[in-house]
């Protein structure tokens, strides 16, 4: 069975200095890996995505991830934060079983 | 071109009752999926639906159902509620399941009092 495990529950960053949230993945196939924010009263957003080929990702709003396979992660960063950027955000594996696994997400507060 | 769409946004229940909670999906999209989000368990699974056929459930009880409609709009039922269903519900769908991007909806907020 696949799983996420999303370290640092609350991660809090000044405007403009790096933003990195750290996603460790299980799974005994090779997973697709995705990243989501959550804003207050509302769906979740896709931010980007990994299935094969570059396993640097580019996303919206600035953000990429790497997928490393050797270390079963798929970090999220974006080199300067701002004040929108404050949201929820969730890590999810997907495998063959036409089902999301999600992290237990991390809150990004952004100070000015 | 429209988004998912849920209704309705929000829902206070009673113990005991049932609700059913709707979803249309982004046109084309054949792949319907539901997600139980709460502050304690987070974002759960509870099924999937393509082409009105169920492809995956979650581990919730069978009070927990749902069905898919032949133009891919799909309604999930609650029976006899409990204080713990109280959650948002989320809908997404993509064009064939979940190897792909999802589209969320906003979410059904569902209050059990």
């Amino acid at each position: 069975a696949q799983s996420v495990t999303q370290l640092g529950s609350h991660v809090s960053v000044s405007e403009g200095a790096l933003v990195l949230l750290r996603c460790n993945y299980s799974s005994s196939v090779p997973p697709y890996l995705f990243w989501y924010v959550q804003y207050p009263n509302q769906g979740l957003q896709l931010l980007l995505k990994y299935t094969t080929g570059a396993t640097l990702v580019k996303g919206i709003n600035g953000f990429e991830a790497e997928f490393k396979k050797s270390e079963t992660s798929f970090h999220l960063t974006k080199p300067s934060a701002h004040m929108s950027d404050a949201a929820e955000y969730f890590c999810a594996v997907h495998t063959n079983d036409y089902k999301l696994s999600f992290g237990a997400g991390t809150t990004v507060t952004v100070r000015a | 071109k429209a988004g998912v769409t849920q209704t309705p946004r929000y829902l206070i229940k009673t113990r005991g009752q049932q609700v059913t909670l709707s979803c249309s999906p982004i046109s084309g999209h054949r792949s319907v999926s539901w997600y139980q989000q709460t502050p304690g368990q987070g974002l759960q699974f509870l099924f999937e639906y393509f082409s009105e056929t169920q492809r995956n459930k979650g581990n919730f009880p069978g009070r927990f159902s749902g069905r898919q409609f032949s133009n891919s709009r799909s309604e999930m039922n609650v029976s006899t509620l409990e204080l713990g269903d109280s959650a948002l519900y989320l809908c997404a769908s993509s064009w064939t399941g979940s190897d792909q991007p999802q589209h969320f909806g906003d979410g059904t907020r569902l209050s059990i009092l």
